[in-house]
């Protein structure tokens, strides 16, 4: 156990649909960073945020947000899933000075 | 931050070190080389990183040339949980950098 939860594990649902990834950080840690992994991309940056406020974006589309809440945990929300969006995705959390990034379990999201 | 090149795939015996190579030719004074590994579909694992010095931890060994243009992640006793994707980054530690993920190099230990 790496001390960063992701919930749900598994998530399959249609396309058009909207869905909410949850990420909890280990404890003590500000810094939220969310990745995609699909197989022909490997793993993408998509955001970054730091005690609540959005400090990094990469390659995250219009469909999708993100927030991260007072108590730290953080959602990223996809909305219109197309087929293409099937993917596992990871949140990592760090602390500010920390080298690493520690990495959650993912969510693997299938759309159908 | 600098590109890294790795070898696609390599092959290790169970029990003998395994050598991971990695090429960061345009690496800038200030950048790190870190290395990550994925086991296959968990999220990645921290491994070890560092600037110039060689570094050794609990996990691995990292030798880094004296010019940093190129470094070696060094497993010195594969086992078959060794089995996984191994990511070199090239990053700056500057508030807000994020570490950029290339193919990598999968690493097959061998009975």
């Amino acid at each position: 156990d790496s001390g960063v939860t992701q919930t749900p594990k598994h998530l399959i649902t249609a396309t058009g649909q909207r869905v909410t990834l949850r990420c909890s950080p280990r404890s003590g840690d500000l810094s939220v960073y969310w990745y995609q992994q699909s197989l022909d991309q490997g793993l993408q940056f998509l955001i970054q945020y730091y005690n609540g406020e959005e400090r990094a974006k990469g390659n995250i589309l219009e469909r999708f947000s993100a927030q991260q809440f007072p108590d730290l945990h953080s959602e990223l929300n996809l909305s219109s899933l197309e087929l293409g969006d099937s993917a596992l995705y990871f949140c990592a959390s760090t602390l500010e000075g920390d080298y690493g990034y520690t990495f959650g379990s993912g969510t693997r999201l299938t759309v159908v | 931050d600098a590109k890294t090149t790795q070898p696609p795939s390599m092959d290790c015996a169970e029990g003998r070190a395994a050598n991971l190579p990695c090429n960061h030719s345009t690496i800038s004074g200030n950048e790190y080389v870190y290395w990550y590994r994925q086991i296959h579909s968990q999220g990645p694992q921290y491994i070890i990183h560092g600037l110039k010095n060689n570094e050794t931890n609990e996990m691995a060994s990292l030798i880094i040339t004296e010019d940093r243009k190129s470094s070696t992640l060094i497993l010195p006793h594969a086992t078959l949980r060794d089995t996984a994707v191994y990511y070199c980054i090239v990053r700056k530690n500057n508030y807000g950098q994020n570490f950029v993920f290339g193919p990598g190099t999968r690493l097959s230990v061998l009975p």
